[in-house]
């Protein structure tokens, strides 16, 4: 199975900062990877699907990059309804694995 | 518009069974590959099973093998997840999805909430 390494863990960061969460994958998986949004009690929302391309209606300030092995979603400027829980998912191959989530916090 | 709109859960002693169901609208289900995803309570997601558009193909994460099964009436526009020896370890919410990881794949229920527990 590929094991998804999410980091960090959890951050702290103020409205307008630059965010960047990172996602390994346990051996290559192409671009097949897509980012995730969860608030509380509330369904995930898909942000960007395979690795890159930003899905519709998401605002342009959430990209994702990388290939193979090494991913990453950046926020460039975080506004307040982005504080939430991202999770990173490979759709390489079965079973599908999700990173464990990375929770932004206000600081 | 899309709706899924999961039911069935609820408390379940260790052991026991339960049926969730999935209700699709708003798009010709049986085109989609669905996905069920789980999520413990305070925990991160867990990719629980796919079944595609035909039903003919079928997947499983390790921790359900064998004890869930995933299908589809694509006559009445519904996913189910038969969970049968159910653990403690199962209580979660569980979310009926449109194929995760498939191009498609955007839409999700709002979950159902299993509980096993004495």
């Amino acid at each position: 199975d590929i094991q998804m390494t999410q980091a960090p863990y959890s951050l702290s960061a103020s409205v307008g900062d630059r965010v960047t969460i990172n996602c390994r994958a346990s051996q290559g998986i192409r671009n097949d990877l897509d980012w995730y949004q969860q608030k509380p009690g509330k369904a995930p929302k898909r942000l960007i699907y395979v690795a890159s391309s930003l899905q519709s209606g998401v605002p342009a300030r959430f990209s994702g990059s990388g290939s193979g092995t090494e991913f990453s979603l950046t926020i460039s400027s975080l506004q307040p309804e982005d504080f939430a829980t991202y999770y990173c998912l490979q759709h390489n191959s079965y079973p599908r694995t999700f990173g464990q989530g990375t929770k932004v916090e206000i600081k | 518009e899309v709706q899924l709109l999961e039911s069935g859960g609820g408390l379940v002693q260790p052991g026991g069974s339960l049926r969730l169901s999935c209700a699709a609208s708003g798009f010709t289900f049986s085109s989609y590959a669905m996905s069920w995803v789980r999520q413990a309570p305070g925990k991160g997601l867990e990719w629980v099973s796919d079944i595609s558009g035909s039903g003919d193909s079928t997947f499983y994460a390790d921790s359900v093998k064998g004890r869930f099964t995933i299908s589809r009436d694509n006559s009445k526009n519904t996913l189910y997840l038969q969970m049968n020896s159910l653990r403690a370890e199962d209580t979660a919410v569980y979310y009926c999805a449109e194929a995760v990881g498939y191009s498609y794949g955007v839409h999700w229920g709002q979950g159902t909430l299993v509980t096993v527990s004495s």
